[in-house]
C-alpha cells in the first residue's frame, strides 16, 4: 500500500485558514485521495476525496498536485471545533476499500 | 439516517474472557469495516465484509478473532480468550459503493479494556 506522510502536528487562529500538507510520492495512477478527521473520542469523520482535479464541499477544499505526489487540504475559516487529528489515507476500490491511517496531523486551533 | 451503531461502547473483562460486539451498519450499505485503535495511533484494519461475505482479514486479526455478517446486515466482532494486548477501541464503519471510492461512515466505537 502506497504510504502518506503528514506533518505530525499543526497550529491555527480561530477563523483563519488553514491548510493541511500531505505527500505520496508512491501514489498509484488508480488511487483515490481521502481526508479523514477525527475528533477527540468519536470516530473518524469522513471529510472530502478526489482523483486528480481539486475537490470542494461544505466542509473543505482538496488541492491535488498536477503530479499527484502531494495534496492539501484547505479549510477556509477554522473554527474550534475544527480542533482534531487529520487524515491523509490512499484508498481504492480494488483494495476494498480499506483505509489504512498514519499518524496524522493533529490541528489545534487557538481563539 | 441514524448512522453506524456499536454496541456496547465501554466493556471491561477479565484476561481470559470472551468478549462479542455488535456493529449496526447504515441500512442499505453494503460494505462493513472493522477497524482498532490503540491510544495515541490511527485506526487499523482487521477486516471487512461486502455484504454478507468476508473478503479480507488483516494479519493482525489473530485466530481468536473472529467476525460475522450472518445476513448482510449487523456485524458482530468476538475475541476469545482476551489478552491485555487486546485493549483497544474497536471502530465499525459501513460504506455504500457509489463508484469507485466508498466513503466510509463510523461508528462511536467500543472500548475495551482487558483487566
Amino acid at each position: 500500500d502506497a504510504k502518506t506522510t503528514q506533518p505530525n502536528s499543526m497550529e491555527s487562529n480561530e477563523e483563519e485558514p488553514v491548510h493541511l500538507p500531505c505527500n505520496h510520492s508512491t501514489i498509484s495512477g488508480t488511487d483515490y485521495i481521502h481526508w479523514y478527521r477525527q475528533l477527540p473520542s468519536q470516530g473518524p469523520e469522513y471529510v472530502i476525496h478526489g482523483l486528480t482535479s481539486n475537490v470542494n464541499n461544505r466542509m473543505a477544499s482538496l488541492a491535488i498536485a498536477e503530479d499527484r505526489k502531494s495534496s492539501t487540504l484547505i479549510l477556509h475559516r477554522a473554527t474550534l471545533r475544527d480542533a482534531a487529528v487529520y487524515y491523509c489515507i490512499l484508498s481504492h476500490d480494488q483494495r476494498g476499500g480499506k483505509l489504512i491511517f498514519g499518524q496524522g496531523t493533529e490541528l489545534s486551533v487557538k481563539p | 439516517d441514524t448512522g453506524v451503531s456499536q454496541n456496547p461502547r465501554h466493556k471491561i473483562t477479565k484476561r481470559g474472557q470472551n468478549v462479542t460486539f455488535r456493529c449496526d451498519p447504515i441500512s442499505e450499505h453494503n460494505r462493513l469495516y472493522w477497524y482498532r485503535q490503540t491510544l495515541g495511533q490511527g485506526p487499523e484494519f482487521l477486516t471487512y465484509f461486502q455484504n454478507e461475505a468476508q473478503l479480507e482479514k488483516s494479519r493482525l486479526l489473530s485466530d481468536r478473532f473472529s467476525a460475522e455478517r450472518p445476513k448482510g446486515s449487523f456485524s458482530t466482532l468476538e475475541i476469545q480468550r482476551t489478552e491485555q494486548g487486546d485493549s483497544a477501541m474497536y471502530l465499525c464503519a459501513s460504506s455504500l459503493r457509489t463508484g469507485l471510492s466508498y466513503e466510509q461512515y463510523f461508528g462511536p466505537g467500543t472500548r475495551l479494556t482487558v483487566t
